[in-house]
């Protein structure tokens, strides 16, 4: 049950893209499409931003999207805002269990 | 309105034993699977459990297997967590989380300190 690997901090102007990374492995991201993202701003819950890889819930704008290539899924935001400053996490289930990544800092500039 | 409410924290020494519980509102609770998830102060997120619909199976991250124990109340509406020989390092912001397709609904948390 290792951490899944993310870079710790990422930045961006307002209105450019980002892409955070999320590392695994063939038992937990490569292995299965069930990858989500969260976002969390200090002192709060985490969100959810993306399940199964690339699904957005009802109400995260479709400035975010998800995708994933063998062990690597990734988060691009585009079109950077400022309340999109934030700590960002990915997970994924594996057979018995569930795994997050470290975490990233998004700081937009 | 779909709400968590965490309770059960507090300041217990090295060994001891805390009962965490959340309380589920606004939605069919044994619909859902939940997970329990903390964050020690300053740092990521863990998963700590997990349990399906109707706790007919469990999983636990490997730091906690063995002394913690996770169960669910569905006439209740409510999900606990039993957690035995605690640790200072076991010290954090305790959430529950539904959990279908990803943890689409969280509670605020409790808070758990270990120490002597």
């Amino acid at each position: 049950q290792s951490a899944l690997t993310q870079p710790a901090s990422v930045s961006g102007s307002p209105g450019q893209s980002i892409t955070i990374s999320c590392t695994g492995t063939s038992s937990d991201v490569g292995g299965y499409n069930y990858v989500s993202w969260y976002q969390q701003h200090p002192g709060k819950a985490p969100k959810l931003m993306i399940y199964e890889v690339s699904n957005r819930p009802s109400g995260v704008p479709d400035r975010f999207s998800g995708s994933k290539s063998g062990n690597t899924a990734s988060l691009t935001i585009s079109g950077l805002q400022a309340e999109d400053e934030a700590d960002y996490y990915c997970s994924s289930y594996t057979s018995s269990s569930t795994v997050f990544g470290g975490g990233t800092k998004l700081t937009v500039l | 309105e779909v709400q968590l409410v965490e309770s059960g924290g507090g300041v217990v020494r090295p060994g001891g034993s805390l009962r965490l519980s959340c309380a589920a509102s606004g939605f069919t609770f044994d619909d859902y699977g939940m997970s329990w998830v903390r964050q020690a102060p300053g740092k990521g997120l863990e998963w700590v459990s997990g349990i399906n619909w109707n706790g007919g199976s469990t999983g636990y991250a490997d730091s906690v297997k063995g002394r913690f124990t996770i169960s669910r109340d569905n006439a209740k509406n409510s999900l606990y967590l039993q957690m035995n020989s605690l640790r200072a390092e076991d010290t954090a912001l305790y959430h529950c989380a539904r959990d279908w397709d990803g943890m689409d609904v969280w509670g605020q948390g409790t808070t758990v300190t270990v120490s002597s």
